[in-house]
């Protein structure tokens, strides 16, 4: 079985470009969550997505970033006009529907965004 | 509000002598408390999580952690280190009450270098 698939897995921008980040979760799950993860900091939420809804997204900075599960497809994490700021590591992790508040997340190998 | 703090950000072991790594909780209501750890360039894998069972739960690969309520900690263990071991260890409490969802809030991390 695969694992959460991430991808890229490492990505480099320069500032004002677009970043478009990829997850395909665990076969079997339908909940998605994206973290960020900082130079020497531990992941910070960002938003939770179940098919074509999302749940969350009280960690989402309110400008230039976006996040999608659509039907089809995999889940996608927009970043519009990067900054520096923005590089940092983005985590996507999966659970099953039976997952919930398990505390149990799958996590992908990340994808890690470097803004020039 | 949910919180965790650990209180060293490296450990520095030698194999075969065992291992602390220390995490104080705080939360409002009756909290889940995991173990994550992070090997270099890959996601995170759960070690071991407590949901208001046994106060001492065992993981994977030898790690174990006990819940004092007393003290609002939840230190990760591990009676004889491993070269394998060296990682990244995260705390994580759920930022959810049971029922919830996977919305976790993670600690700032301890970074364990394991020496021969």
């Amino acid at each position: 079985n695969a694992g959460v698939m991430q991808n890229p897995r490492h990505l480099v921008r320069r500032r004002g470009q677009e970043a478009r980040l990829r997850c395909s979760p665990m076969k079997g799950h339908s909940h998605v969550y994206w973290y960020r993860q900082l130079p020497e900091e531990g992941l910070k939420f960002m938003v939770y997505l179940q098919k074509e809804n999302i749940i969350d997204e009280s960690g989402m900075p309110k400008e230039r970033f976006s996040a999608e599960f659509p039907k089809e497809g995999p889940s996608i994490l927009r970043i519009q006009q990067v900054v520096r700021g923005d590089s940092a590591a983005y985590f996507c992790a999966s659970s099953p529907p039976s997952g919930l508040n398990t505390g149990e997340l799958f996590f992908g190998e990340g994808s890690r965004l470097t803004v020039l | 509000a949910q919180s965790v703090t650990q209180l060293d950000s490296h450990v520095s072991v030698s194999e075969g002598t065992p291992v602390l790594l220390r995490c104080n909780y705080s939360s409002s209501y009756s909290p889940s408390l995991f173990w994550y750890v992070q090997h270099p360039n890959k996601g995170l894998q759960l070690l071991l999580k407590y949901t208001s069972a046994a106060t001492l739960v065992k993981g994977i690969n030898g790690f174990e952690a006990e819940f004092k309520k007393s003290e609002t900690s939840f230190h990760l263990t591990k009676p004889s280190a491993h070269m394998s071991d060296a990682a990244e260890y995260f705390c994580v409490v759920s930022g959810q009450p049971s029922g919830g969802y996977n919305k976790l809030i993670f600690g700032a991390g301890t970074r364990l270098a394991v020496h021969p």
